[in-house]
C-alpha cells in the first residue's frame, strides 16, 4: 500500500532545481505532499486530486498523473529553507486510510 | 488555536509496562489518526477514527489500542511495551477524509522501550 519515492536523498546547491517522484502500484485517488524538518512534525504542502492537475506553492509545484499512478514534486531555485524530508501520501481509495511514502531527504547547501 | 497537542513529548518505558499517549485537537476535526515513524520506513498508520465512537485499524495495529469517546481526544494505548515499539509517534487530524483534506500533525512523542 505504501507509495514508492525516488530519489531517497538529494543534495542541491542554492538556486538549483530538484524533482521528487512518487509512484504507486495501485490506483491513486489523490496525492498529498508534506515536508518534515529534522525533529519536527510533517507540514502539509499541497493536495492534488484526480484530473492531472498541477499545483504551486511558492516555488514548489507538483503534478499528478493518475493514469501513470504517479506524482512529481518540483522545487525550483531552491533555498536553504527547503531542506528537509519530503513525503508523499496517498489514500488507497476515497475512504479512510492514508499511507505515506518512505520519504526523500533534501539538503540544500550554500 | 493550539491545533493538535500530544503529550508527553518524551517517554522511557521498560519492557512489559503499559502507557497511554495522549492526543487532543481543538479544530473540531472528525478524522484523527496515529502514525509511527521509524528511520527508513516513513510514517506508518497504526489506527484511525472517523468520529467519536468509531475506530479502525491501520497497517501496524498490533500491540496498540485506541478509543474515541469525544471528538477532541484520541489516546493511543500500549498494552505491554516491547523494544520494537521504540519509535516517534505522531497524531494527525483532518477536517474531512484524508482523500481530500490535509492532515494536521502534533509535535510527536518520542518513545524508548528498554
Amino acid at each position: 500500500q505504501q507509495p514508492v519515492q525516488s530519489p531517497q536523498a538529494v543534495i542541491l546547491r542554492e538556486g538549483e532545481d530538484a524533482v521528487i517522484n512518487c509512484s504507486s502500484s495501485k490506483a491513486l485517488y489523490s496525492v498529498h505532499w508534506y515536508r518534515q524538518k529534522h525533529g519536527e512534525a510533517p507540514v502539509f504542502l499541497m493536495i492534488l486530486l484526480k484530473g492531472g492537475e498541477q499545483k504551486g506553492h511558492e516555488k514548489i509545484s507538483a503534478s499528478f498523473n493518475e493514469k501513470k499512478q504517479q506524482s512529481s514534486l518540483y522545487l525550483t531555485a531552491s533555498q536553504l529553507s527547503y531542506s528537509g524530508t519530503y513525503f508523499c501520501g496517498t489514500p488507497p481509495n476515497t475512504g479512510n486510510q492514508f499511507y505515506f511514502g518512505t520519504g526523500t531527504s533534501l539538503t540544500v547547501i550554500p | 488555536n493550539a491545533g493538535v497537542t500530544q503529550t508527553p513529548k518524551f517517554q522511557v518505558l521498560k519492557t512489559g509496562q503499559s502507557m497511554t499517549l495522549q492526543c487532543a485537537q481543538d479544530m473540531n476535526h472528525e478524522y484523527m489518526s496515529w502514525y509511527r515513524q521509524d528511520p527508513g520506513m516513513g510514517l506508518r498508520l497504526i489506527h484511525y477514527s472517523v468520529g467519536a465512537g468509531i475506530t479502525d485499524q491501520g497497517e501496524v495495529p498490533n500491540g496498540y489500542n485506541v478509543s474515541r469517546s469525544t471528538t477532541e481526544d484520541f489516546p493511543l494505548r500500549l498494552l505491554s511495551a516491547a523494544p520494537s515499539q521504540t519509535s516517534v509517534y505522531f497524531c494527525a487530524s483532518s477536517s474531512g477524509l484524508p482523500y481530500n483534506s490535509p492532515l494536521h500533525f502534533g509535535n510527536g512523542t518520542r518513545l524508548t522501550v528498554t
